[in-house]
């Protein structure tokens, strides 16, 4: 059960786009579409932004989008805020477990 | 409005014992799949635990033998029972209710848990 791989840090400025990669293997993030994306805030829970791999629940900025290709999945923001500083943290299901991903911290300059 | 409150959380010694609620509202605890998912101090996010809609439970590596995840229907609560706890298992503990397998829809606000002597 290791964590799916995340970079560590990202950062942009207001009005670009970034991309949050999210890499696992042919075991669970390469073989189940079930693939969500989380952003918390500080001292807050986290929320759902992406579930299966581009669904987005209601209420959830199209800014937001997600994408999947072989075992490394992607969340992209576009338009970049202000509000979207945060950790934002990728998911899989792996048959009988979940994995996340370390989290990435990303940082709007 | 779907809402979950955890409670139960507290310092305890190592080795010692602990047991989690989750109450939840606006929804049916056994007939959604739920979890609970930790974060230790400054870091990501780890699974924990799922009892799915059927009763079916699974466990990470690290707590299996010693956590166990149920749930009272009559409560409509969510419980975690926590075992010969270690200082690893020092974390926000959060119940999550599943909209599939592995999408967490709705959170707690977690509850703190410090295995310390």
């Amino acid at each position: 059960q290791s964590a799916l791989t995340q970079p560590a840090s990202l950062s942009g400025f207001p009005g670009q786009s970034i991309t949050i990669s999210c890499t696992g293997t042919s075991s669970d993030v390469g073989t189940y579409n079930l693939v969500s994306w989380y952003q918390q805030h500080p001292g807050k829970a986290p929320k759902l932004m992406i579930y299966e791999v581009s669904k987005r629940p209601s209420g959830v900025s199209n800014r937001f989008s997600g994408s999947k290709s072989g075992n490394t999945a992607a969340l992209t923001i576009s338009g970049l805020q202000a509000e979207d500083e945060a950790d934002y943290f990728c998911c899989s299901y792996a048959g009988s477990s979940t994995l996340f991903g370390g989290g990435t911290k990303l940082t709007v300059l | 409005e779907v809402q979950l409150v955890e409670t139960g959380g507290g310092l305890i010694q190592p080795g010692g014992s602990l047991r989690l609620s989750c109450a939840a509202s606006g929804f049916t605890v056994s007939t959604n799949h739920m979890s609970w998912v930790r974060q230790a101090p400054g870091k990501g996010l780890e699974w924990v635990s799922v009892i799915y809609s059927g009763g079916s439970t699974y466990y990470a590596d690290s707590v299996k033998g010693r956590f166990t995840i149920s749930r009272d229907n009559s409560k409509n609560t969510l419980y975690l029972q926590m075992n010969s706890l270690r200082a690893e298992d020092t974390a926000v503990y959060y119940c999550a209710r599943l909209y599939d397998f592995s999408s967490f829809d709705h959170w707690g606000q977690g509850t703190l848990v410090t295995v310390s002597s």
